[in-house]
């Protein structure tokens, strides 16, 4: 049964750092990951989306990175704003038209 | 066009009674699932259908779970006999057909039951 795990649970930075947030998964055969953003009360946005093929997406200040052998996932967030104050889930795939299963996610804070 | 819409946004029931929450996906989005989302955790996946048909529903936590998606657009989560452990937020996402695209998530139903 896969597994994800994101570590820590939160996360408080000041304003302006760069900053990783990890995601690792237990079994390596996935479709793809994804990661989202979810705000409090509300549903989920999605950033990114990597493919088993792929090493890596990037959007605007956000880079994702997929390492599938050593099931793991990092999203880089550069130059971290108020604004990204949120938290952040990655998921994974694990067969086509399959579900997503979910990390319990990191909660993100940036100091102004 | 409009995302993926879920009503009503807010639920609440009495222990016991019986509710539906419904989910409309993007127009041609043929895949839709559903998931649970407990407070603080990650969502879990409830149910997936491709079109009319239920292809998993391994994830529904009991026989008072039902889903329904009649005409392959519009579908329906029904929750029989509510009980607090019912509470959480219910999610419904859409794509299209195949595991290569993204899932895009509607808003959630918060449903508490008292």
């Amino acid at each position: 049964k896969q597994e994800v795990t994101q570590i820590p649970a939160a996360l408080s930075v000041p304003e302006g750092e760069n900053l990783v947030l990890n995601c690792s998964f237990t079994d390596s055969a996935i479709y793809n990951l994804q990661w989202f953003r979810q705000d409090p009360g509300k549903g989920l946005t999605s950033l990114l989306l990597i493919q088993s093929s792929q090493r890596e997406q990037t959007s605007g200040r956000l880079n994702a990175s997929l390492d599938k052998s050593s099931g793991r996932s990092t999203l880089y967030i550069a130059a971290s704003q108020p604004g990204d104050s949120a938290t952040y889930l990655c998921a994974v795939r694990d067969g086509a038209n399959s579900k997503l299963t979910f990390g319990k996610g990191i909660t993100l804070s940036v100091r102004p | 066009g409009a995302g993926v819409s879920q009503s009503p946004r807010y639920k609440v029931a009495k222990r016991g009674q019986d509710v539906a929450l419904r989910c409309d996906p993007i127009s041609g989005h043929v895949s839709l699932f559903w998931y649970q989302q407990a407070l603080g955790q990650g969502p879990e996946f409830l149910t997936y259908f491709q079109n009319e048909a239920q292809l998993d529903k391994s994830g529904l936590p009991s026989d008072r779970f039902f889903a329904e998606r009649p005409e392959g657009s519009v579908s329906t989560l029904k929750i029989q006999r509510t009980q607090k452990e019912d509470s959480a937020v219910y999610l419904c996402a859409s794509s299209l057909p195949g595991a290569s695209y993204e899932q895009y998530f509607g808003p959630g139903t918060r449903l508490t039951v008292t």
